[in-house]
């Protein structure tokens, strides 16, 4: 199956900073997708991006599909944008690696 | 608001017994599936039903199965429970194959 590598595996930052997130993955894919799991678990779906760039307030995302990588940039960040972020290719089935744990400290 | 919801939220089963995990989604969303996520882990995908076939299964054992219903709900069945089978158990639906996949807030079972 695909494998997924996601880095930094941990953050830390302080309120008001921006960070990058990558996610490589090892073969081609129909589409990819950022989830943000909260403390709580809830998994929130943020981007669906088969390849380009999309915007969505604070967050951003790139997909280079032909390079087998992607994206995640928090600009500006905050407190409620701690927990663990996904991306999953899509193949036949969503594959999730160990995601990286964002904290944000006030 | 992601209109998948999962009952219950928290479950205590006792090593040896069986328990049955409640999903609904939304109108139109033919397609659903099952994760487990042990703490400190990604999601592992356990199974997908697609108009209440089963439709894949990743690398879970039979005592694991599952059950979708026309009206969009559907079930995960955890038979002869094991201590590692404690984790949190997701729901994700999804119109087609292509679409975004929309996961509700999980049911947290502990096994005993």
């Amino acid at each position: 199956g695909i494998q997924v590598e996601q880095s930094p595996p941990d953050l830390i930052l302080q309120e008001g900073a921006n960070s990058t997130l990558r996610c490589n993955f090892s073969d081609s894919v129909n589409n990819l997708q950022w989830f943000h799991q909260n403390p709580w678990g809830q998994l929130i779906n943020l981007f669906y991006i088969p390849s380009g760039t999309k915007q969505n307030g604070r967050l951003s995302a790139t997909t280079v599909a032909t390079e087998r990588y992607s994206l995640l940039y928090i600009s500006s960040s905050q407190t409620t944008d701690s927990g663990v972020y996904f991306c999953t290719p899509r193949g036949s089935r969503l594959t999730f690696g160990e995601g990286t744990q964002l904290t944000v400290n006030p | 608001e992601t209109g998948v919801t999962q009952s219950p939220t928290h479950l205590i089963k006792t090593r040896g017994q069986q328990v049955t995990l409640r999903c609904s989604s939304q109108s139109g969303h033919n397609t659903v599936s099952w994760y487990q996520q042990a703490l400190g882990q990604g999601p592992q995908f356990i199974f997908q039903y697609y108009r209440e076939e089963e439709n894949g299964r990743g690398n879970f054992p039979p005592r694991f199965s599952g059950l979708q219903f026309p009206n969009y709900s559907s079930e995960l069945n955890v038979n002869a429970l094991e201590l590692d089978d404690s984790a949190l158990y997701l729901c994700a639906s999804q119109t087609d194959y292509n679409s975004p996949l929309h996961f509700g807030n999980g049911t947290r079972l502990t096994v005993t």
